[in-house]
């Protein structure tokens, strides 16, 4: 594998499900990130690791929960999901200092 | 708050050349970005300026910056149908890495 990689690559679950979102990067980078890309709006950042703490938390609901366990894996805990939490969600990663972020293809999530 | 903003659409056709235009509000941003997607995938950097740069070209791509205005244009010469995607304009500074992104623009390369 290289680069970002995501799973699953897409995932229908209901509003009272728990279920799990996972990113790997191959890249050496010591940065991750989420993203939340819905319709017709900006890609919206959501969470930042850096050397697998917590740096930014863009007001995001508490049903959203990342986990960061070591610098190459990312994982985003979803539970009591809304309908319009439905949306693509990127990772992406980067070496500290340097500004240039890699994008995984994106979990496509819908909620019923 | 910063905020990026881009048309919509553009439509070209094969052979032609495009251009995608950005406007930025942060006067404080240090580095802008272009960014490709492709249907079905992720976010595939195509070139980054220095705020302190004017143009930057990369084979087909050439990137102007105009400061002043707060206005950013990306121009793909010789446009090819696999050109076709959404392309997005982002914006940092230099703070930790945070890009700010615009509502991308759709291009179309019709043969």
């Amino acid at each position: 594998e290289t680069g970002v990689t995501q799973t699953p690559r897409h995932l229908v679950m209901g509003m009272t499900n728990k279920k799990s979102l996972k990113c790997e990067q191959h890249l050496g980078h010591n940065a991750m990130y989420w993203y939340k890309q819905s319709a017709k709006k900006p890609l919206e950042l959501m969470f930042v690791y850096s050397l697998e703490e917590r740096v930014e938390n863009n007001s995001v609901p508490s049903r959203f929960s990342p986990e960061c366990p070591n610098s190459s894996h990312l994982f985003l805990h979803l539970h009591t999901l809304q309908p319009e939490d439905s949306a693509l969600y990127l990772c992406a990663s980067s070496q500290v200092g340097k500004n240039e972020q890699f994008f995984g293809p994106g979990t496509r999530l819908t909620v019923l | 708050g910063e905020d990026v903003e881009q048309s919509l659409f553009l439509s070209v056709r094969e052979g032609d050349s495009s251009v995608i235009n950005c406007t930025y509000t942060d006067s404080s941003s240090t580095y802008l970005y272009w960014y490709k997607q492709e249907p079905g995938a992720g976010l595939q950097l195509l070139t980054y300026i220095f705020s302190n740069m004017d143009m930057k070209q990369d084979q087909r791509l050439t990137v102007l910056l105009n400061k002043k205005d707060k206005h950013l244009s990306l121009r793909i010469a010789d446009t090819q149908t696999g050109d076709s995607a959404i392309y997005f304009c982002a914006e940092s500074d230099t703070g930790f890495q945070k890009l700010v992104f615009g509502t991308g623009t759709r291009l179309l390369v019709s043969p």
